[in-house]
Formats: structure tokens, sequence, C-alpha cells
């Protein structure tokens, strides 16, 4: 496609339960970047991939979180047994050369 | 310290009047530099992109980096109301991948 598509794009989560959202990049990009942002700060970095090679986790904040992209391509964060602290926006970028383009996010809230 | 600082504003400019937004990073072995805009309720748009030392002009936009100082700027000349948003500066490190660290961002008003 032509940017980046995440989806859901908002989700409702009652507090426990697992949730996954979606990530599809900009055909052709190699990298692929999850990113947390709440209201009002910067994006925080939580994951990133080149191709199907996780390389760097290190901002994921909890081993409740997992993210995925088992062929390259389209990729999946996992949030298991959500809590409140992650009522977020969560964005996907991708990149090829430059910086990463973002897609509209996955606006998550848990109740 | 924060890795990036940013001021996070409000800056109230006059249409037609300069923007100046700065950023300054605590790395030394910073490399990418970037600044991307972002409306209320909306994900960041990549409006500039500078690697090396000294100015780039795209359009109405001028970053500026020193890497002796450790800052970089974005200046928008002619601000327009459309121009309203909150402004990131972003900073990729050497050796760490495509990973950018992000400022909290420095609201900007443009007023008719």
């Amino acid at each position: 496609g032509a940017g980046v598509s995440q989806s859901p794009r908002y989700k409702v989560a009652k507090r426990g339960q697992d949730v996954a959202l979606r990530c599809d990049p900009i055909s052709g990009h190699v990298s692929l970047f999850w990113y947390q942002q709440a209201l009002g700060q910067g994006p925080e970095f939580l994951t990133y991939f080149q191709n199907e090679a996780q390389l760097d986790k290190s901002g994921l904040p909890s081993d409740r979180f997992f993210a995925e992209r088992p062929e390259g391509s389209v990729s999946t964060l996992k949030i298991q047994r959500t809590q409140q602290e992650d009522s977020a926006v969560y964005l996907c970028a991708s990149s090829s050369r430059g910086g990463p383009i973002f897609g509209e996010g996955s606006r998550l809230t848990v109740l | 310290q924060k890795e990036v600082e940013q001021n996070s504003g409000p800056l109230s400019v006059p249409e037609g009047a300069i923007a100046s937004l700065n950023c300054t990073y605590s790395d030394r072995v910073s490399q990418s530099f970037f600044w991307y805009r972002q409306y209320s309720g909306k994900s960041p748009e990549l409006i500039m992109s500078i690697y090396s030392n000294g100015d780039k002009e795209d359009g109405r936009f001028t970053a500026q980096l020193n890497k002796a100082s450790q800052y970089v700027s974005l200046l928008i000349r002619d601000s327009q109301p459309s121009d309203s948003a909150t402004y990131l500066c972003a900073v990729g490190v050497y050796n760490q991948g495509g990973k950018l660290i992000f400022g909290q961002g420095t609201e900007l008003s443009v007023k008719p």
C-alpha cells in the first residue's frame, strides 16, 4: 500500500484481556518499528525489526509485550493480560532509507 | 538528563513570522536527526531529515545541525496557522539500527 496501515485504530480492552495490534508496512520497507505514545509525550521506542529479525526489543516494558514479524512484512504487537498503564497509542513505522514513516496508530484503552 | 530535550512550549508566533524550534541531545555519537510534525489526534509526519553539520532547506523549512554543540533546530519561515502543531525532534544513534529517540515535542501556535 501507499502508507503504513495499522489495525484496529481503536481498541477497548478489559483489564486482564489479551490484545493484538497489526501493522502492515510500506511495501519494500525492510525496517519496522513499534513505538508507544502517551498523551503529551513523544513516542517511546518499543522494538525494531529488520526483515523478520527482531534486532532490538529493549523498549518492551515487560514480558507481557511480544512482537513478531514472521515473514518480514506484516507485524503484530501482542499485549497479554493488559493493565491500565498499557493505555496509550501504539505507533508502527517503517523505513528503507531515511526517517521512519508512521502509521495512524492504534489507540488502546484498558478499563 | 533526558537524551533528547525540547521546550514543551507552547511557542506562539504571529502569522508570517519565523518560528524557531530547538532541540538538544546528549549522545555524542548521534548520527541522524529528524523533525516530525504531529497534529492533535494524528500520528507524527516526517518533515525534515539532516545528517551533517550546517543548514538544510526544504521550502519554508530549514533544519540546522551543530554536532559540536549537540543541538538541532527547525526554522519555519512565513508561518501559517496550518503550521500549528506539535513538532517532535528525533535522534538516531550510531550502531543502534534505525532506533530513534524522541523529545517530548514543542507545541507551536501560529496566530492569524
